[in-house]
């Protein structure tokens, strides 16, 4: 596609659901990013994947997110049982491949309210 | 640890030059990105070091002393479209980029 996606672009949700954010990267990008960014802070690493696979979840905040991805193509990030805490924009970003100099291009960001 | 400053928020006026400073301590350096992020908008890309010296493109220039742990970006000729949020990031091994809080600023006519 012509840039990253990412869908929704808002969701709102109460406390201890669970939610499903969808990043659709740039065709041909390798490596995919998943950031988190609260109100008026930098971005928080959250994951990493390279093709299919994720060599660095180390930036997960607990076992309640989980991130997975298909085909080299589409990712979703899972956050279950959803807390307050949770609230903020979920940025995806994708590269042609990791590392080097490559940039990585970010997608419009996911907005999470949980009430 | 991993430590990216950043002002918290500068003011300058249209038309005039602002230079955006960063310091960086972190365990690894590969490389510093200067990203542009408008309010509620996704960060763009604006300029990439990895060697010492100053990288000039257009309005913008970006200078890295990796000795010092420091970074500037440069904007000339301030135009009211610049104000936004401007973010310092360091990839500190092959990948994974340590991100600054971000710099706010604000242009004034």
């Amino acid at each position: 596609g012509a840039g990253v996606s990412q869908s929704p672009s808002n969701k709102v949700t109460e406390k201890g659901k669970d939610v499903e954010l969808r990043c659709d990267p740039i065709s041909g990008h390798t490596a995919l990013y998943w950031y988190r960014q609260r109100l008026g802070q930098g971005l928080e690493f959250l994951i990493y994947f390279q093709g299919n696979s994720a060599p660095d979840k180390s930036g997960l905040p607990s076992d309640r997110f989980s991130a997975e991805r298909t085909g080299e193509s589409v990712s979703t990030l899972t956050i279950q049982r959803t807390q307050q805490e949770d609230s903020a924009v979920y940025l995806c970003a994708s590269s042609l491949r990791a590392g080097d100099t490559d940039t990585q291009y970010f997608g419009p960001g996911t907005r999470l309210t949980v009430l | 640890g991993q430590n990216i400053d950043q002002p918290t928020e500068m003011t300058a006026t249209e038309g005039a030059i602002v230079q955006i400073n960063c310091t960086y301590q972190t365990s690894g350096f590969n490389g510093l990105f200067w990203y542009q992020q408008h309010a509620g908008e996704a960060p763009t890309f604006l300029s990439y070091n990895v060697l010492d010296g100053l990288e000039e493109k257009g309005r913008f220039s970006s200078f890295l002393s990796r000795s010092k742990g420091y970074s500037y970006l440069l904007l000339k000729e301030l135009q009211m479209k610049d104000s936004a949020s401007y973010l310092c990031a360091v990839r500190d091994g092959d990948y994974q980029l340590i991100w600054g809080a971000g710099t706010k600023l604000i242009i004034k006519p």
